[in-house]
């Protein structure tokens, strides 16, 4: 019973590199979340895709992408990375748009 | 949009008492869900309660409990005979019925005494 899984669980970049942060979930939802955790201000949505083949921007979505590649999968892109974007991220799945999330253990994020 | 707040950042409660974390939001929705979240040092979230706001009864899960009070958009969170175990920060979140996010507060972190 896997869950969410998330990777990596660590990473550190410089700023301007780029990487793909990878999530699959093995429970057959349909909607995938990323989040991103940052001291006192909570989680906040980067983007979010309510079933396989759509995807929505969140609360934060600047200097992101993503992509649902399958029901399975959803990966968060940093195409230039930035110092302002060193964060903890969290990817989530429901089974749909208005029950509750479930986490996966998250990615420490430093970008130096 | 939609605002929670947990203005309490952090609580101390010695082990085997009880404890309440305050949550306040902010919706002009009538059907909505809300959530406690428990995230530990592990930084794993875990689904602590769930209430769903056409529900006048309180949710309850073993030691946890809600105080939900719509009229006043207030829903609590009471732990009862605290464990070193529930020592954690916890999230208060809010959802719309037809809504595909979650709303957070900024978390109220628990310390447990023993």
């Amino acid at each position: 019973n896997a869950g969410v899984t998330q990777t990596p669980k660590f990473q550190v970049l410089k700023t301007g590199q780029s990487m793909t942060l990878q999530c699959a979930q093995d429970m057959n939802h349909n909607s995938m979340y990323w989040y991103r955790q940052d001291p006192g201000m909570g989680l906040r949505l980067i983007y979010y895709s309510a079933s396989e083949g759509t995807t929505d921007k969140g609360e934060v979505p600047n200097g992101y992408n993503v992509s649902r590649l399958n029901k399975r999968e959803f990966s968060l892109r940093l195409e230039s990375a930035a110092p302002s974007q060193t964060s903890v991220y969290f990817c989530a799945s429901s089974v749909s748009q208005n029950t509750e999330a479930f986490f996966g253990q998250g990615t420490r994020l430093t970008v130096v | 949009a939609q605002t929670v707040t947990q203005s309490q950042p952090e609580m101390s409660v010695q082990e085997a008492e009880t404890v309440t974390l305050s949550c306040t939001y902010d919706t002009s929705e009538s059907d909505y869900y809300l959530f406690w979240y428990k995230q530990p040092p592990s930084r794993q979230m875990i689904l602590v309660i769930r209430q769903e706001a056409y529900k006048q009864q309180n949710a309850t899960e073993n030691r946890f409990s809600v105080n939900f009070q719509k009229a006043a958009k207030s829903f609590s969170l009471k732990i009862s005979d605290s464990q070193l175990g529930d020592a954690a920060m916890y999230f208060c979140a809010y959802r719309s019925k037809y809504g595909n996010k979650l709303v957070f507060g900024a978390g109220t972190i628990l310390r447990v005494k023993s």
